[in-house]
């Protein structure tokens, strides 16, 4: 069984849409993350989660943002997408250090 | 300066090599270290934590330099299927448990 699952693998769309990515874990794990990877392979983290707080990078735009609607879930949605937006998606869960990482979303703003 | 750097590579090895990789970090409160590793095109996957101590897992051992910040990984008798990017990753024990990477080292190992 796949523990942390994204959907879609790949998004395709046009500058200005607004779309979503969503999450789903199935380990139990009370912390949920989403990351961002851009074309030169740097991870970088956008949010942490553990349905009671959220916490935010200060340099992740106000355009995105993490909505949870139970434990296991954690989706990001993106307003406005602009080029610089294209990059690949991670979801991730922990119960402590660990964190085990969703197979990523590819978007592309066209 | 980024808070973890690494030298991207990449490494080239042929099969049966040993190689090592080296990592520094910037943030003296960092508490928590780890190696990652990345197939292309795949998620990051855990592959240690490294222990003040230092720890080996097989082929695999992580030392940590608390004084001069950096962290090592060194590989045994590599095998082709260790062809990946490794990423070095520190936890600074804020709120959130968020995770630090660094850019990762690129090693091919060849037959």
């Amino acid at each position: 069984d796949t523990a942390v699952s994204q959907t879609p693998k790949y998004l395709v769309t046009q500058m200005g849409n607004d779309k979503s990515i969503k999450c789903e874990q199935n380990l139990g794990h009370d912390t949920m993350y989403w990351y961002k990877q851009d074309s030169k392979k740097f991870l970088k983290i956008m949010f942490s989660y553990n349905n009671k707080e959220l916490i935010i990078n200060e340099t992740v735009p106000n355009r995105f943002s993490p909505k949870s609607p139970d434990k296991a879930h954690l989706n990001l949605h993106i307003n406005s997408l602009e080029l610089g937006d294209s990059a690949v998606y991670f979801c991730a869960s922990s119960r402590n250090y660990e964190q085990y990482f969703g197979p990523g979303t590819r978007l592309t703003v066209t | 300066r980024k808070e973890v750097e690494q030298d991207p590579g990449p490494f080239n090895v042929p099969e049966g090599a040993t190689v090592a990789f080296n990592c520094t970090y910037s943030n003296s409160a960092s508490q928590s270290f780890f190696w990652y590793r990345q197939d292309c095109r795949k998620e990051p996957k855990l592959l240690m934590s490294v222990y003040s101590s230092g720890n080996e897992d097989g082929r695999f051992t992580a030392q940590l330099n608390r004084a001069s910040q950096y962290i090592s990984l060194l590989i045994r008798d590599s095998k082709l299927s260790d062809s990946a990017t490794y990423l070095c990753v520190v936890n600074v024990g804020d709120a959130g448990n968020m995770l630090t990477f660094g850019g990762g080292t690129r090693l091919m190992v060849k037959p």
